[in-house]
């Protein structure tokens, strides 16, 4: 049982240059987050899905497109990298109902170059 | 979810209790009070989470007055590797609410 596993767990980019990253949870979970964390700074929300085929913006949206086409994987996209996206993503999961216990991953250092 | 407030850093010594008191005057009835511990370069982990009175588990205990407006995690006798960044969030979340939104934070650190 593996949990919230993200892909990749490092990378660069240059800047204008476009990425996909993967979270993945075997939990069956409903819901799931991503978050990006800045030096310092706590965790903001940028976009989530409430299940399989829906998502909705979160605090920090813009610049990010996500996409939920299978219950067990939430992707978020860089079209065209800046570096103001420079930072640690973080994604998480939750059981719909009846919990308040959310599930993260280990996250995703981006340097945007 | 429920606006919350929670001091931004505190410090404290090997051995002794650390208190940490978050405030959500606005708490719906449905709302749970959870905390989390993060430690640098990592994910969140879910410390507890509590409706009212009194819940306590391996890790901390979480105290709730009757009034529910505001919540206290003690931690006992900490040890250096307690310094971690605490977050309190207020919601249903998985209920009414969707969103979990992360506050600042309270930066604890434990002092040799």
């Amino acid at each position: 049982n593996a949990g919230v596993t993200q892909t990749p767990k490092f990378r660069v980019l240059k800047t204008g240059q476009s990425m996909t990253l993967l979270c993945a949870q075997d939990m069956n979970h409903e819901y799931m987050y991503w978050y990006r964390q800045d030096p310092g700074m706590g965790l903001r929300l940028i976009h989530y899905s409430v299940g399989e085929g829906t998502t909705a913006k979160g605090e920090v949206p813009d610049g990010y497109n996500v996409s939920r086409l299978k219950k067990q994987n939430f992707l978020l996209g860089l079209e065209s990298a800046a570096p103001s996206q420079t930072s640690v993503y973080f994604c998480a999961s939750i059981m719909r109902e009846g919990t308040t216990e959310a599930f993260f991953g280990q996250g995703t250092r981006l340097t945007v170059v | 979810l429920a606006k919350t407030t929670q001091p931004i850093s505190m410090d404290s010594y090997e051995g002794q209790e650390v208190n940490i008191t978050c405030s959500h005057n606005n708490i719906a009835t449905n709302d749970y009070i959870t905390w989390y511990q993060q430690f640098p370069s990592q994910g969140p982990r879910f410390i507890i989470q509590g409706y009212k009175t009194k819940v306590t588990n391996e890790v901390a205990s979480l105290f709730i007055p009757a009034d529910r407006k505001s919540s206290t995690l003690s931690l006992p006798r900490v040890s250096l590797s307690d310094t971690a960044v605490y977050y309190c969030l207020v919601g249903d979340f998985g209920g009414r609410d969707d969103k979990i939104i992360f506050g600042k934070g309270t930066r604890l650190h434990i002092l040799p």
